[in-house]
């Protein structure tokens, strides 16, 4: 298993410009998220998603949109980036199977800067 | 949401067993404490979890203590690549069981 993977890596985006940060799991994990984490800070949550077709906002969601067709992808989507939004993203998805002490598995990260 | 206190750096000589507080004084009965760490910026990882009795794995223990408004995380013979930020995280029971992450404990383990 590849576990939860996220592309790209890097990458600079200009104020107002839009992009995609992808998301995949080989898991078959019914629950998916998007976080970022600002420089010395904890990870906040942007989305959430439990199962395929069903999303729902988390803490920070203005600026963002997500969609979830298939079970595998997550991907978050930025409209109009701002330097507001420069962070690193962390997607994580978890089975949702006895909810409460279930675990989640992060990918590596996607760092974003908007200039 | 039950809110954790951690001391925000703590330092560990290598090979001795590293001691990780945390505060959850208005903790739910049946809100469970997790352990995550995150290394060098990379995405966190799971440690281990518990509701109120102690628990072991091959990574670490968990202390709860019998009120549950603290527990401790013990890393019984800390190397190198134990330097991380650990979090303390009481689950949620809404946001899907999103992990509510505070800031952490940064802990340097030394030579």
């Amino acid at each position: 298993n590849a576990g939860v993977t996220q592309t790209p890596k890097f990458r600079i985006l200009k104020i107002g410009q839009s992009m995609t940060l992808q998301c995949t799991q080989d898991m078959n994990h019914n629950y998916m998220y998007w976080y970022r984490q600002d420089p010395g800070m904890g990870l906040k949550l942007i989305y959430y998603s439990v199962g395929a077709g069903i999303t729902d906002k988390g803490e920070v969601p203005n600026g963002y949109n997500v969609s979830r067709s298939t079970t595998e992808d997550f991907p978050l989507r930025l409209e109009l980036a701002a330097p507001s939004q420069t962070s690193v993203y962390f997607c994580a998805s978890a089975t949702g199977i006895f909810s409460s002490t279930d675990t989640q598995y992060f990918g590596p990260g996607t760092r974003l800067t908007v200039l | 949401d039950a809110k954790t206190t951690q001391p925000p750096s703590m330092d560990c000589a290598e090979g001795r067993a590293a001691n990780l507080p945390c505060n959850h004084s208005t903790i739910s009965g049946n809100e469970y404490v997790y352990w995550y760490r995150q290394i060098h910026s990379q995405g966190p990882q799971y440690i281990i979890h518990g509701l109120k009795n102690n628990e072991t794995n091959e990574m670490a223990s968990l202390i709860i203590t019998e009120d549950r408004k603290s527990s401790t995380l013990i890393l019984p013979h800390a190397t190198l690549r134990d330097t991380a930020v650990y979090y303390c995280i009481v689950r949620v029971f809404d946001s899907g069981y999103a992990l509510n992450f505070g800031k952490g404990t940064s802990l340097l383990v030394t030579p």
